[in-house]
């Protein structure tokens, strides 16, 4: 058990819907990081955020948005739902958000779009 | 553009034996490598990293090993396990840089 945990497990829904996926960081973590693995991909940075403020972006497109509150949980927010949106969304913590910090992932949430 | 490649995308090899996972990344910038592990429904857990100051790191079983200038990393797996199988992700980042670019991962089977 890592101490990250994300909610749900698993989400299923229609093309233009939206969802929002939620991750809590190991306790003491202030930096939360998104990542996207889609089928046989790799983990494709999305966006990181370091004590509520955002600190990196990948590849998020426009219709993803993000944010981290002051408890320190983040929210991923999926809009205009498409197919190729269908993935395993992880976040993951770390204590300070540098390069060199180990990252402690969750789970993953399952996103399925119909 | 594909800053970190890891160019097998599966490896099979006989318990006992050794693995041995490649890397190779682009970016001279890189300066801190980690190797991650991940099972089927469960997260990434970090296994073992290297800086760029060093050209190996060893972990009981798990020895990282860099090359800079051929900007290629490899992890050796000595013997392999069983428990080993699974996918490895290379992943790259610079000190004090904030982003960590990950590889497509290398699904390694151990064979009893």
């Amino acid at each position: 058990d890592s101490g990250v945990t994300q909610t749900p497990k698993h989400l299923i829904t229609a093309t233009g819907q939206r969802v929002t996926l939620r991750c809590s960081p190991r306790s003491g973590d202030l930096s939360v990081y998104w990542y996207q693995q889609s089928l046989d991909q790799g983990l494709q940075f999305l966006i990181q955020y370091y004590n509520g403020e955002e600190r990196a972006k990948g590849n998020i497109l426009e219709r993803f948005s993000a944010q981290q509150f002051p408890d320190l949980h983040s929210e991923l927010n999926l809009s205009s739902l498409e197919l190729g949106d269908s993935a395993l969304y992880f976040c993951a913590s770390s204590v300070s958000g540098q390069g060199e910090n180990e990252q402690f992932f969750g789970p993953g949430t399952r996103l399925t779009v119909l | 553009d594909q800053q970190v490649k890891q160019n097998s995308p599966s490896l099979s090899v006989q318990e006992g034996r050794i693995s041995i996972l490649n890397c190779d990344y682009t970016n001279s910038m890189f300066d801190y490598f980690l190797w991650y592990k991940k099972y089927p429904a469960e997260g990434p857990t970090f296994l073992i990293s290297i800086s760029s100051i060093k050209d190996k790191n060893e972990d009981g079983r798990f020895t990282v090993f860099l090359n800079k200038s051929a900007k290629h990393l490899s992890l050796h797996i000595v013997p392999s396990q069983p428990g080993d199988s699974a996918v490895y992700f290379c992943a790259a980042s610079d000190t004090g840089g904030f982003k960590t670019i990950f590889g497509a991962g290398t699904r390694l089977f151990v064979k009893a």
